[in-house]
């Protein structure tokens, strides 16, 4: 089964302070993607990045980068220089391949999420 | 990406009625999903909606207390069915087309008195 863990439940930093979001994960595949999802106090879900599998090098796009190491099974993302609207909850979600055939047929398992709060 | 609406954007109900939310995309896509996320909570997978087929339904959801339909490659409903108070959630709805990564609409907050 698959299994995404964010043992960081809630984080606070001041503006301007670099900060990392932990992700860990879990699955029997060998083949499947990752991403990170933000969602704003509005509620809607934001899409950031998506990984796949063998694809291990780090990306970087402005104040966002992300690591992935498949031999710890993490893939975590860094902000940096933080910014007050930076402040949401922030989702890592595992892809699950299902089904044969052509046509993509996944299931999204998000982990519980990482409130991250950003003071002026 | 493609651009997602639905409808409501929010409601409030009264236990024992049945709402129904629409999703509507501007783009033909392949899959499209529903998900609830309870207060303070994560993302659940309901169901897939399949075009011109029954959906298919996560194991704890159920089709009679959340029947769906998709007559089209743009278009869902989903309807949330005897609501109680444990209904009240946000319920998202995703589309996906070649690739795997999923794009949500802006969700409707769902309050049951």
């Amino acid at each position: 089964a698959q299994k995404v863990t964010q043992a960081q439940t809630e984080i606070s930093v001041v503006e301007k302070e670099d900060v990392t979001l932990d992700c860990v994960y879990e699955t029997r595949d060998t083949t499947y993607y990752l991403f990170w999802y933000k969602q704003p106090p509005s509620g809607e879900l934001v899409f950031l990045i998506r990984r796949n599998s063998f694809d291990e090098q780090n990306e970087i796009s402005g104040r966002y980068s992300w690591n992935f190491q498949k031999s710890t099974s993490s893939f975590n993302f860094t902000i940096t220089a933080s910014q007050v609207v930076d402040s949401a909850v922030y989702f890592c979600a595992l892809s699950e391949a299902r089904g044969r055939g052509g046509g993509s047929n996944y299931k999204l398992t998000f982990g519980k999420g990482t409130l991250l709060t950003v003071n002026p | 990406s493609a651009v997602i609406s639905q409808k409501p954007s929010r409601d409030i109900c009264q236990r024992g009625t049945s709402l129904t939310i629409q999703c509507q995309v501007d783009s033909q896509v392949t899959m499209m999903f529903w998900y609830r996320q309870q207060p303070g909570q994560s993302l659940t997978l309901i169901a897939t909606a399949n075009q011109g087929s029954e959906a298919t339904y996560e194991s704890g959801f159920v089709i009679d207390k959340f029947p769906i339909s998709r007559p089209n490659l743009t278009f869902s409903t989903l309807t949330v069915s005897n609501m109680s108070p444990e209904d009240s959630s946000i319920y998202l709805c995703s589309v996906a087309g070649s690739t795997d990564t999923q794009y949500f609409g802006p969700g409707t907050r769902l309050t049951v008195l």
